[in-house]
């Protein structure tokens, strides 16, 4: 499919693990995000890579929280030492910069999203 | 603390009915974003409103961003049971054509038939 992908679609785990979760953004999209979205919330923002980079990590919570996109496509979000707080979706967007420039500004296209538990 | 307040949180009405949804903020944004999402699926983006006083149409629903760029409105005309889902305003810092969004808590819409 041409749209956002992200895998796994549900992760349960216990307290204390580690976690890795996976997007695949459309093909060309240079902007990734990363957002939270726990129940009854609307997503909060968690980073933000332009290209390979993160252009801002601000939303992170701690240093448990860790992402790359090492060759400006694929991003993964790790979770150290998982907590039951950490339950949440976790939501992938990209972005095209050519929209921005088109000022289509901040067209984010969302994956489904990961159900996170943590037992 | 929310940056957008979005009012009210939970609407039901019958199928037919208007209704308007409400995004608030003390903040001024560059651009404000409604997205609609449906259980297990992520966001899909509605309308972006990009200038002060803008209204924007997309078949029943109106968009309307406020003079000041910190407040807009979602009206839907003549509801339909597949408008049902969770409505969410997404404000974009100021002067930023990238980065990140600020979303509301959104507005649960049901639409019964």
């Amino acid at each position: 499919g041409a749209g956002v992908s992200q895998t796994p679609s549900n992760k349960v785990t216990e307290k204390g693990k580690y976690v890795e979760l996976r997007c695949d953004p459309i093909s060309g999209h240079t902007a990734l995000y990363w957002y939270r979205q726990s129940l009854g919330q609307g997503p909060e923002f968690l980073i933000y890579f332009q290209g390979t980079g993160a252009a801002d990590d601000s939303g992170l919570p701690n240093d448990r929280f860790f992402a790359v996109r090492p060759e400006g496509s694929v991003s993964t979000l790790k979770i150290q030492r998982t907590e039951r707080g950490d339950s949440a979706v976790y939501l992938c967007a990209s972005s095209p910069l050519a929209g921005a420039m088109r000022g289509l500004y901040n067209e984010q296209f969302f994956g489904p999203g990961t159900r996170l538990t943590v037992l | 603390t929310q940056l957008l307040e979005q009012s009210p949180q939970f609407l039901s009405i019958q199928e037919g009915e208007n209704l308007t949804v409400y995004c608030n903020s003390s903040s001024v944004f560059s651009s404000l974003q409604w997205y609609r999402q449906e259980p297990g699926e992520g966001p899909v983006l509605l309308v972006t409103v990009v200038t002060g006083g803008e209204v924007k149409k997309l078949k029943r629903l109106t968009f309307q961003f406020g003079d000041a760029r910190k407040d807009s409105s979602l009206h839907i005309t003549a509801a339909q049971p597949g408008d049902t889902g969770l409505y969410l305003c997404a404000g974009a810092d100021r002067g930023s054509t990238l980065g990140r969004l600020y979303f509301g808590r959104g507005t649960q819409l049901t639409v019964w038939p």
